[in-house]
C-alpha cells in the first residue's frame, strides 16, 4: 500500500522567502509527526498531530515555524522569512490510531536549502 | 535533560562479520525503545521496539537487547550484508505523550 509522501523532495530557497512543505500520511493513520535532520545531526522533534486535539508545538524552534493538519490528513509545514540555518532534510511520519502499534512510518522526506 | 547517545557514531566491517551497536540513554520515565535504519536519502525504517519489560527482540538479522536497569540498549548485527549500510538510530519514547528523544545515529558501512 501507498506510504507516507512528501512534496517536494527538494526545494531550495533564497534566504527570506517563505516555503511549504506538505506531507500525506497513511490513509487511516491519526498521529502526525514533523522533523527536521540537520547534515550530521540526529532527528529533532519539530511538532506533533493527533486526531482532533490541538497539536504538541513544543519542538519548534521559533515562530517563523508553523504547521497545520487539514481535515486530520494532509500536513502543511511552513517556514517563514528562511535563514540558511533551516537548510535541513524535513521528515514527516504516521502512525495509526492506538498505542500498541506506535510504530512510526516515515517518509522521504523533504530537503531544504536556504541560500 | 533526557538524552541518547549512540556509539560509535560511525562504523566499519566486512560483509559477512558480525557488529554491535550501542545505545545508551537517561530518558525517564521510560515507555519503549526503538531502533530504526535510515538508508543514504530515505527517511528511518523502523526495526524493533522493545518496552520495559522485554530483553530482547529480533528481526531476521537485526537483534536488539534492552537492559532498563543499567538504561542501555544494544543493536546487534550478524552475517552483514552490503545492503545493511546506513544509519542505525536508537530511539527512546517518555512514558507520558509521544515525545521522542533521538540518538545521534551509528553510520555503518559494510565493504565487499
Amino acid at each position: 500500500g501507498a506510504g507516507v509522501s512528501q512534496s517536494p523532495s527538494n526545494k531550495v530557497t533564497e534566504k527570506g522567502k517563505d516555503v511549504e512543505l506538505r506531507c500525506d500520511p497513511i490513509s487511516g493513520h491519526t498521529a502526525l509527526y514533523w522533523y527536521r535532520q540537520s547534515l550530521g545531526q540526529g532527528l529533532e522533534f519539530l511538532i506533533y498531530f493527533q486526531g482532533n486535539s490541538a497539536p504538541d508545538k513544543s519542538g519548534l524552534p521559533s515562530d517563523r515555524f508553523s504547521a497545520e493538519r487539514t481535515g486530520g490528513s494532509v500536513s502543511t509545514l511552513t517556514i517563514q522569512r528562511t535563514q540558511q540555518e533551516d537548510s535541513a532534510v524535513y521528515l514527516c511520519a504516521s502512525s495509526p490510531p492506538g498505542r500498541s502499534t506506535d510504530t512510526q512510518y516515515f517518509g522521504p522526506g523533504t530537503r531544504l536549502t536556504v541560500l | 535533560k533526557n538524552q541518547v547517545e549512540q556509539s560509535p557514531q560511525s562504523l566499519i566491517i566486512l560483509e559477512g562479520k558480525n557488529c554491535t551497536l550501542q545505545c545508551n540513554y537517561t530518558v525517564s520515565p521510560f515507555s519503549n525503545l526503538r531502533w530504526y535504519k535510515q538508508d543514504t536519502g530515505r527517511g528511518p525504517v523502523s526495526l524493533t521496539i522493545m518496552t520495559f519489560s522485554e530483553n530482547t527482540k529480533s528481526n531476521g538479522r537485526y537483534t536488539a537487547t534492552l537492559d532498563a536497569d543499567t538504561k542501555q540498549s544494544s543493536l546487534h548485527i550478524t552475517a552483514s550484508q552490503l545492503s545493511d549500510s546506513a544509519s542505525y538510530i536508537c530511539v527512546v519514547r517518555l512514558n507520558a505523550g509521544n515525545m521522542l528523544t533521538f540518538g545521534g545515529g551509528t553510520r555503518l558501512m559494510v565493504k565487499p
